[in-house]
């Protein structure tokens, strides 16, 4: 079945305590991409990636990593997680610009 | 810098009228406008796309028009029916992806 897969689902932390939120997919797709949603904020993009070892800035890129080793996965980091990353995290990926693009379940991150 | 606004918050329409959202941008020329539905808790699903050279879009009851003269797409549901509701995101398109707040529409039976 093609799918954007997202792990963890749901992850509670603490302020300063590194984590990282796979994503995957199994469409051979060239583009990827990580958003957060927020209330009354709406849908933003982070990182996006073009292809393996490409990835530029979204519009809130302050705070995140992300690497493109391989074409299947896209993994976003928090080195020092704070408070207002709270968010739901959504991975999405197509093969190119004028493409669909398929969202990811979502991860719910909370950071005390 | 670039803009993006969907019409509504919220959007309530009878079974079976036609409902129409409206997205509107500003200080962009995007090459691709997209339509994505997302429901309660889930990631959006991709709708529609529509190309800066293109007028018209359908895809079964949907219709997306687009307007780069305006700076405009109007999303029309017709017959809608309630299952149709959801809430429903424009996006504009080049390397990077915009999205807009989302317009929550309800059908009423």
């Amino acid at each position: 079945e093609a799918q954007v897969t997202q792990n963890p689902r749901y992850l509670i932390t603490v302020t300063g305590k590194k984590l990282t939120v796979t994503c995957s997919q199994n469409m051979n797709h060239e583009y990827m991409s990580w958003y957060r949603q927020d209330p009354g904020l709406g849908l933003r993009q982070i990182y996006y990636s073009m292809n393996v070892e490409v990835t530029d800035k979204g519009d809130v890129p302050e705070g995140y990593k992300v690497s493109r080793k391989e074409k299947r996965n896209f993994p976003l980091i928090l080195e020092s997680p704070s408070p207002n990353q709270t968010s739901l995290y959504f991975c999405a990926s197509s093969f190119g610009r004028g493409d669909t693009q398929y969202f990811g379940p979502g991860t719910r991150l909370t950071v005390l | 810098s670039q803009k993006i606004e969907q019409n509504s918050e919220a959007l309530n329409i009878q079974e079976g009228k036609t409902a129409t959202l409206t997205c509107n941008y500003t200080n962009y020329s995007p090459a691709y406008l997209q339509w994505y539905r997302q429901d309660p808790g889930r990631g959006p699903v991709f709708l529609l796309l529509i190309r800066e050279n293109e007028k018209e879009k359908r895809k079964e009851r949907l219709k997306v028009t687009f307007d780069t003269t305006l700076k405009q797409s109007l999303f029309h549901i017709t017959a809608s029916q309630p299952a149709d509701s959801a809430t429903y995101l424009c996006a504009l398109r080049d390397d990077k992806i915009i999205f807009g707040k989302g317009t929550r529409l309800h059908i009423l039976p």
